[in-house]
Protein backbone atom coordinates (compact mmCIF):
# COMPACT_ATOMS: atom_id res chain seq x y z
CA UNK A 1 0.00 0.00 0.00
CA UNK A 2 1.13 3.96 0.08
CA UNK A 3 3.39 4.70 2.05
CA UNK A 4 4.72 8.00 3.19
CA UNK A 5 8.01 8.79 4.96
CA UNK A 6 9.35 12.03 6.36
CA UNK A 7 13.07 13.08 7.85
CA UNK A 8 14.20 14.02 10.20
CA UNK A 9 11.74 12.75 13.05
CA UNK A 10 12.90 15.04 14.90
CA UNK A 11 15.23 18.74 15.02
CA UNK A 12 16.40 20.95 17.40
CA UNK A 13 17.85 23.89 16.19
CA UNK A 14 19.03 27.42 17.32
CA UNK A 15 16.66 30.71 17.39
CA UNK A 16 17.23 31.99 13.68
CA UNK A 17 18.22 28.87 11.75
CA UNK A 18 16.93 27.11 8.77
CA UNK A 19 15.08 24.39 8.73
CA UNK A 20 13.65 21.82 6.25
CA UNK A 21 11.92 18.35 6.40
CA UNK A 22 11.33 16.06 4.14
CA UNK A 23 8.28 13.77 2.63
CA UNK A 24 9.02 10.62 0.31
CA UNK A 25 5.82 8.53 -0.75
CA UNK A 26 6.24 5.19 -2.28
CA UNK A 27 3.88 5.87 -5.10
CA UNK A 28 3.16 8.98 -7.23
CA UNK A 29 0.81 11.74 -5.54
CA UNK A 30 -2.09 13.33 -6.79
CA UNK A 31 -1.09 16.19 -4.55
CA UNK A 32 0.48 17.01 -1.27
CA UNK A 33 -1.05 18.38 1.94
CA UNK A 34 1.45 20.39 4.91
CA UNK A 35 -0.19 20.36 8.45
CA UNK A 36 1.40 21.98 11.87
CA UNK A 37 0.33 20.52 14.73
CA UNK A 38 1.21 22.56 17.86
CA UNK A 39 1.82 20.57 21.40
CA UNK A 40 -1.28 19.28 22.33
CA UNK A 41 -2.88 20.69 19.61
CA UNK A 42 -4.30 19.27 16.63
CA UNK A 43 -3.01 19.49 13.11
CA UNK A 44 -3.58 22.92 11.10
CA UNK A 45 -3.69 23.10 7.61
CA UNK A 46 -1.05 24.84 6.08
CA UNK A 47 -0.92 25.00 2.18
CA UNK A 48 -1.33 22.31 -0.67
CA UNK A 49 0.57 20.92 -3.84
CA UNK A 50 -0.76 19.95 -6.93
CA UNK A 51 1.62 20.42 -9.64
CA UNK A 52 5.03 18.88 -10.85
CA UNK A 53 8.15 21.32 -9.39
CA UNK A 54 5.64 23.35 -7.55
CA UNK A 55 7.08 26.04 -5.46
CA UNK A 56 4.78 28.19 -2.96
CA UNK A 57 5.94 30.17 -0.15
CA UNK A 58 4.17 31.49 2.95
CA UNK A 59 6.09 34.41 4.34
CA UNK A 60 9.42 32.44 5.83
CA UNK A 61 8.30 28.80 4.52
CA UNK A 62 9.01 27.41 1.37
CA UNK A 63 6.88 24.67 0.05
CA UNK A 64 7.80 22.30 -3.01
CA UNK A 65 6.35 19.44 -4.52
CA UNK A 66 8.95 17.26 -6.57
CA UNK A 67 9.05 16.80 -10.17
CA UNK A 68 8.07 13.16 -10.40
CA UNK A 69 5.25 13.76 -7.68
CA UNK A 70 6.80 11.79 -5.16
CA UNK A 71 8.52 13.69 -2.85
CA UNK A 72 8.21 17.16 -1.29
CA UNK A 73 10.19 19.33 1.71
CA UNK A 74 9.09 22.38 3.78
CA UNK A 75 11.64 24.91 4.77
CA UNK A 76 11.81 27.40 7.15
CA UNK A 77 13.83 30.35 7.04
CA UNK A 78 15.45 31.97 10.32
CA UNK A 79 13.14 29.87 12.96
CA UNK A 80 11.47 31.48 15.38
CA UNK A 81 9.68 30.33 18.76
CA UNK A 82 6.46 30.30 17.29
CA UNK A 83 7.44 27.35 14.97
CA UNK A 84 7.74 24.90 17.26
CA UNK A 85 5.73 22.22 16.36
CA UNK A 86 5.12 19.49 14.71
CA UNK A 87 4.74 19.12 10.63
CA UNK A 88 3.45 16.72 8.88
CA UNK A 89 2.69 16.16 5.10
CA UNK A 90 -0.52 14.25 4.03
CA UNK A 91 -0.10 12.89 0.22
CA UNK A 92 -2.97 11.45 -1.97
CA UNK A 93 -2.65 9.03 -4.49
CA UNK A 94 -5.48 9.48 -6.56
CA UNK A 95 -8.37 7.50 -4.50
CA UNK A 96 -10.16 9.48 -1.63
CA UNK A 97 -7.64 8.57 0.97
CA UNK A 98 -4.85 11.11 2.67
CA UNK A 99 -1.97 9.41 4.19
CA UNK A 100 -0.21 11.37 6.20
CA UNK A 101 3.47 10.89 6.97
CA UNK A 102 5.32 10.16 10.63
CA UNK A 103 5.66 13.62 11.02
CA UNK A 104 9.08 16.05 11.81
CA UNK A 105 9.04 17.46 15.94
CA UNK A 106 10.67 21.03 15.28
CA UNK A 107 11.62 22.30 18.86
CA UNK A 108 13.40 25.81 18.83
CA UNK A 109 16.17 26.91 21.08
CA UNK A 110 15.55 30.60 22.03
CA UNK B 1 -17.91 28.74 14.35
CA UNK B 2 -17.98 25.31 15.56
CA UNK B 3 -16.26 23.56 12.87
CA UNK B 4 -15.58 19.82 13.71
CA UNK B 5 -16.57 19.03 17.05
CA UNK B 6 -15.49 15.72 18.99
CA UNK B 7 -16.67 14.61 22.13
CA UNK B 8 -15.32 13.32 24.57
CA UNK B 9 -12.03 14.92 25.11
CA UNK B 10 -10.84 12.12 27.12
CA UNK B 11 -11.61 8.40 28.34
CA UNK B 12 -10.42 5.60 30.05
CA UNK B 13 -12.21 2.19 29.12
CA UNK B 14 -11.66 -0.95 30.74
CA UNK B 15 -10.59 -3.83 28.34
CA UNK B 16 -13.31 -5.64 26.56
CA UNK B 17 -15.59 -2.38 26.89
CA UNK B 18 -17.40 -0.83 23.88
CA UNK B 19 -17.53 2.87 22.90
CA UNK B 20 -18.21 5.54 20.69
CA UNK B 21 -16.61 8.75 19.79
CA UNK B 22 -18.42 11.00 18.08
CA UNK B 23 -17.32 13.86 15.37
CA UNK B 24 -20.07 16.50 14.19
CA UNK B 25 -19.18 19.17 11.68
CA UNK B 26 -21.36 22.11 10.52
CA UNK B 27 -19.86 22.98 7.59
CA UNK B 28 -21.51 20.61 5.49
CA UNK B 29 -18.30 18.97 4.28
CA UNK B 30 -18.93 15.58 2.25
CA UNK B 31 -15.62 14.37 3.45
CA UNK B 32 -14.82 12.79 6.63
CA UNK B 33 -12.40 11.05 8.38
CA UNK B 34 -10.90 9.47 11.65
CA UNK B 35 -7.06 9.04 12.33
CA UNK B 36 -5.18 7.74 15.31
CA UNK B 37 -2.25 8.94 16.53
CA UNK B 38 0.41 7.24 18.53
CA UNK B 39 3.75 8.72 19.41
CA UNK B 40 6.53 7.86 16.34
CA UNK B 41 3.82 6.91 14.02
CA UNK B 42 2.09 9.94 12.72
CA UNK B 43 -1.98 10.07 11.72
CA UNK B 44 -3.09 6.76 10.74
CA UNK B 45 -6.20 6.58 8.70
CA UNK B 46 -8.68 4.57 10.20
CA UNK B 47 -11.95 5.14 8.24
CA UNK B 48 -13.75 7.58 5.76
CA UNK B 49 -16.45 8.94 4.34
CA UNK B 50 -17.13 10.57 1.07
CA UNK B 51 -20.73 10.96 1.81
CA UNK B 52 -23.93 10.09 3.76
CA UNK B 53 -24.10 6.08 3.12
CA UNK B 54 -20.46 5.61 2.23
CA UNK B 55 -18.09 4.60 4.40
CA UNK B 56 -14.69 3.16 3.38
CA UNK B 57 -11.43 1.51 5.30
CA UNK B 58 -8.63 3.12 5.58
CA UNK B 59 -4.85 2.12 6.82
CA UNK B 60 -5.76 0.32 10.37
CA UNK B 61 -9.54 -0.42 10.32
CA UNK B 62 -9.22 -2.82 12.85
CA UNK B 63 -11.67 -2.91 15.62
CA UNK B 64 -13.43 -0.08 14.66
CA UNK B 65 -16.78 0.34 12.54
CA UNK B 66 -18.13 3.66 11.15
CA UNK B 67 -21.15 4.88 9.73
CA UNK B 68 -22.18 7.93 8.40
CA UNK B 69 -26.09 8.26 8.27
CA UNK B 70 -26.06 12.39 8.09
CA UNK B 71 -23.37 14.76 6.27
CA UNK B 72 -22.94 16.08 10.00
CA UNK B 73 -22.43 13.14 12.29
CA UNK B 74 -20.00 10.44 11.57
CA UNK B 75 -19.18 8.15 15.05
CA UNK B 76 -16.26 5.57 15.46
CA UNK B 77 -17.00 2.66 17.08
CA UNK B 78 -14.71 0.44 19.29
CA UNK B 79 -16.07 -2.64 19.28
CA UNK B 80 -14.11 -4.45 22.34
CA UNK B 81 -11.51 -2.24 23.59
CA UNK B 82 -7.74 -3.35 23.62
CA UNK B 83 -5.09 -1.52 25.01
CA UNK B 84 -3.45 -1.65 21.85
CA UNK B 85 -6.21 0.96 20.62
CA UNK B 86 -4.75 3.58 23.48
CA UNK B 87 -3.87 7.00 21.41
CA UNK B 88 -5.43 9.94 20.64
CA UNK B 89 -8.38 9.68 18.32
CA UNK B 90 -8.89 13.02 15.57
CA UNK B 91 -11.83 13.43 13.29
CA UNK B 92 -11.59 15.51 10.34
CA UNK B 93 -13.43 16.78 7.32
CA UNK B 94 -12.92 18.83 4.11
CA UNK B 95 -15.64 20.09 1.81
CA UNK B 96 -15.39 17.84 -1.67
CA UNK B 97 -13.29 14.62 -2.50
CA UNK B 98 -9.88 15.41 -1.87
CA UNK B 99 -8.47 18.81 -3.38
CA UNK B 100 -9.53 20.70 -0.18
CA UNK B 101 -7.95 21.56 3.31
CA UNK B 102 -8.95 19.29 5.90
CA UNK B 103 -10.14 20.59 9.43
CA UNK B 104 -9.59 18.99 12.54
CA UNK B 105 -11.44 18.19 15.67
CA UNK B 106 -9.85 18.84 19.10
CA UNK B 107 -9.49 14.91 19.37
CA UNK B 108 -10.02 12.61 21.96
CA UNK B 109 -7.42 11.08 24.24
CA UNK B 110 -8.10 7.05 25.04
CA UNK B 111 -6.66 4.67 27.55
CA UNK B 112 -7.89 1.55 27.38
CA UNK B 113 -6.72 -0.48 31.02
Amino acid sequence: GQQVMQIPQYQHVQEGEDFTTYCNSSTTLSNIQWYKQRPGGHPVFLIQLVKSGEVKKQKRLTFQFGEAKKNSSLHITATQTTDVGTYFCAGRAGTYKYIFGTGTRLKVLA
Amino acid sequence: NAGVTQTPKFQVLKTGQSMTLQCAQDMNHEYMSWYRQDPGMGLRLIHYSVGAGITDQGEVPNGYNVSRSTTEDFPLRLLSAAPSQTSVYFCASSQGTGRTEAFFGQGTRLTVV
